[in-house]
């Protein structure tokens, strides 16, 4: 059973404009949220994260949103640029006993950025 | 040079022939973590070691093993592999206190097993 989806394999936006990507999930013990940007041959690099405590975290152009109570949260990018172009991959922390966290990884969006 | 180097990045082997995929870091982290991605999924947790002389056992750790070696080098062994195994290995770090567990991944090794 999946905890994090992300239900858009693929989005396409026009440069300048904003990408939404989305995610949900469904473990209420998840306590951080992270969105990893993957470029091909590449491995993924951390992007952005949310304490589940907060519902917004910005970082230039990079913002995150967090609804608890829809278990949701949603990447945004404004302005787009084509060097945006990769795979986003949405990540969630939980406890996993003896002071540990992991990270479940959802299965990525690929994000094309028109010029 | 990178931070976390994976050793080979590319890997062509045949089934039942044993397998090391090797990973070196230069972060001073602690943890150290292999992951899986295959086509269409995400990345999946196979082992990860806390120290030197803590290793555990992640969602898929069946037909691998791993050994640290030192502080700085994780390897993940294939005894027996198998073409299901084949995949986009990444070999992962953080720190012990890294706030939201701030994962620094390697290039990737990927593996075709025939």
């Amino acid at each position: 059973d999946q905890q994090v989806k992300q239900n858009s394999p693929s989005l396409s936006v026009q440069e300048g404009r904003i990408s939404i990507l989305n995610c949900d999930y469904t473990n209420s013990m998840f306590d951080y949220f992270l969105w990893y940007k993957k470029y091909p041959a590449e491995g993924p690099t951390f992007l952005i994260s949310i304490s589940s405590i907060k519902d917004k975290n910005e970082d230039g152009r990079f913002t995150v949103f967090l609804n608890k109570s829809a278990k949701h949260l949603s990447l945004h990018i404004v302005p787009s640029q084509p060097g945006d172009s990769a795979v986003y991959f949405c990540a969630a922390r939980a406890h996993s006993g003896a002071g540990s966290y992991q990270l479940t990884f959802g299965k990525g969006t690929k994000l094309s950025v028109i010029p | 040079d990178a931070d976390v180097t994976q050793t080979p990045r590319n890997r062509i082997t045949k089934t039942g022939k044993r397998i090391m995929l090797e990973c070196s870091q230069t972060k001073g982290h602690d943890r150290m973590y292999w992951y899986r991605q295959d086509p269409g999924l995400g990345l999946r947790l196979i082992y990860y070691s806390f120290d030197v002389k803590d290793i555990n056992k992640g969602e898929i750790s069946d037909g691998y093993s791993v050994s640290r070696q030192a502080q700085a080098k994780f390897s993940l062994s294939l005894e027996s592999a198998i073409p299901n195994q084949t995949a986009l290995y990444f070999c992962a770090t953080s720190a012990r206190r890294s706030g939201a567990n701030v994962l620094t991944f390697g290039a990737g090794s990927r593996l075709t097993v025939l």
